[in-house]
Order: structure tokens, then C-alpha cells, then sequence
């Protein structure tokens, strides 16, 4: 069965610390990883697509990498509004354009 | 200018009522779709449409149903509401099956009592 799961659940960073969070992937043919940032009472806000192995994509103090198994999003020197939650989601190639979401890391980000 | 939007924002009801939830996008996209997003924040897959195909989830009750007027809205439909249903229901959209982003909007909270 495809599986998506992150971790940690929950990260608790002061500010500067930086960090990664982690979504590893059980699935068959790929297509696609998607990072996603989703603040209270909104809907997710798209960060990154990586398509395959090796791949990197930045956006300021993010950083999104991609191996087989798994893709890291690596948070340098972050700020109190960095705290989100981060949601990653993969394409199936059999599951026509549908997402399947992991459960989410949520960051908090002291001051 | 709001890219994808939905209403209502909130939706309470009472079970067994019959409810629609509206979803709109401006981008020129022609795949939409519905999510559910349960009380754990876990986010699901619950039909994928555009103007050749629609592609349901097997999990989700035949209750619930997508009617599209036009490639730019996708509305939800659901009879019969159960406790259950209770959940924030996000729609997305997306250009076509080229593996792309997709882009929600704000959600619509429904809670069944």
C-alpha cells in the first residue's frame, strides 16, 4: 500500500535554530513531490514540486531535497513567522492527478 | 485577486439535511478538486475532475457528489449529511494531468450536529 508519513509530528525550534523535517515515501511509480504550508484556518499554500532523485529547489530560508525514499525540507535560521504547519504530498503515477498527503509537521518557532 | 475561493467559509447543519459547497478558480485551470481534511488535519483525496473525466476516491460515501457548470467551478454536493461528515472540505485546482501544483483555496468548515 502507498504510504506518505512525516516526522516529527510536532517541532518545537528557537529562532535560528535551524532544522530539517522529514517525509518518506512507500509508494510505486512516483511522478512527483509537493511541499506544502498550511497556517491555522487557511488552506495549504504550495512551496516546491521535486520530479525526481537529486533534485533541489530553494525559496528563502527553505531548502527542498529529494532521494528514492524520501525528501527533506531543511529550514536555515528560521523566524517566528516560519511556524506552520508543513504538509508534503506525492503524485501516483496510477492515481491520475491526485495527491496523497502525509500528516503534516507542525513547526512552532520562538522568538 | 483570490485565486481558488469557496462558500460558504462555514456551513452548520443538521444531520440528515441535504448541503452544496461552491468552489471557483481564476486561474485558467482545467482540473479541480475536492479534499477533506478531518479533525487530525489529515488532508484526503476525495474526487479529481476536469471536462473528460471524473475520478472518485473509492472511499468516498456515493452521498457525496461533483457537479461542474463550467471548467471553473466545481461544486459539492452532499445528501443525507451524517455526524461524520463533519470536517473543513478543501478545493483545489490544477492545469491539467502534467504533474503540476495544485492550488486550494480557504476551506469551508462544515459541522453536522
Amino acid at each position: 500500500e502507498d504510504q506518505v508519513t512525516q516526522s516529527p509530528e510536532a517541532l518545537r525550534l528557537q529562532e535560528g535554530e535551524s532544522s530539517s523535517l522529514n517525509c518518506s515515501y512507500t509508494v510505486s511509480g512516483l511522478r512527483g513531490l509537493f511541499w506544502y504550508r498550511q497556517d491555522p484556518g487557511k488552506g495549504p499554500e504550495f512551496l516546491f514540486t521535486l520530479y525526481s532523485a537529486g533534485e533541489e529547489k530553494e525559496k528563502e530560508r527553505l531548502k527542498a531535497t529529494l532521494t528514492k525514499k524520501e525528501s527533506f525540507l531543511h529550514i536555515t535560521a528560521p523566524k517566528p513567522e516560519d511556524s506552520a504547519t508543513y504538509l508534503c504530498a506525492v503524485l501516483l503515477g496510477n492515481a491520475g492527478n491526485m495527491l496523497t498527503f502525509g500528516g503534516g509537521t507542525r513547526l512552532m518557532v520562538k522568538p | 485577486d483570490t485565486a481558488v475561493s469557496q462558500t460558504p467559509k462555514y456551513l452548520v447543519t443538521q444531520m440528515g439535511n441535504d448541503k452544496s459547497i461552491k468552489c471557483e478558480q481564476n486561474l485558467g485551470h482545467d482540473t479541480m478538486y475536492w479534499y477533506k481534511q478531518d479533525s487530525k488535519k489529515f488532508l484526503k483525496i476525495m474526487f479529481s475532475y476536469n471536462n473528460k473525466e471524473l475520478i472518485i476516491n473509492e472511499t468516498v460515501p456515493n452521498r457525496f457528489s461533483p457537479k461542474s457548470p463550467d471548467k471553473a467551478h466545481l461544486n459539492l454536493h452532499i445528501n443525507s449529511l451524517e455526524l461524520g461528515d463533519s470536517a473543513v472540505y478543501f478545493c483545489a485546482s490544477s492545469q491539467g494531468a502534467s504533474g503540476g501544483p495544485q492550488y486550494f483555496g480557504p476551506g469551508t468548515r462544515l459541522l453536522v450536529l
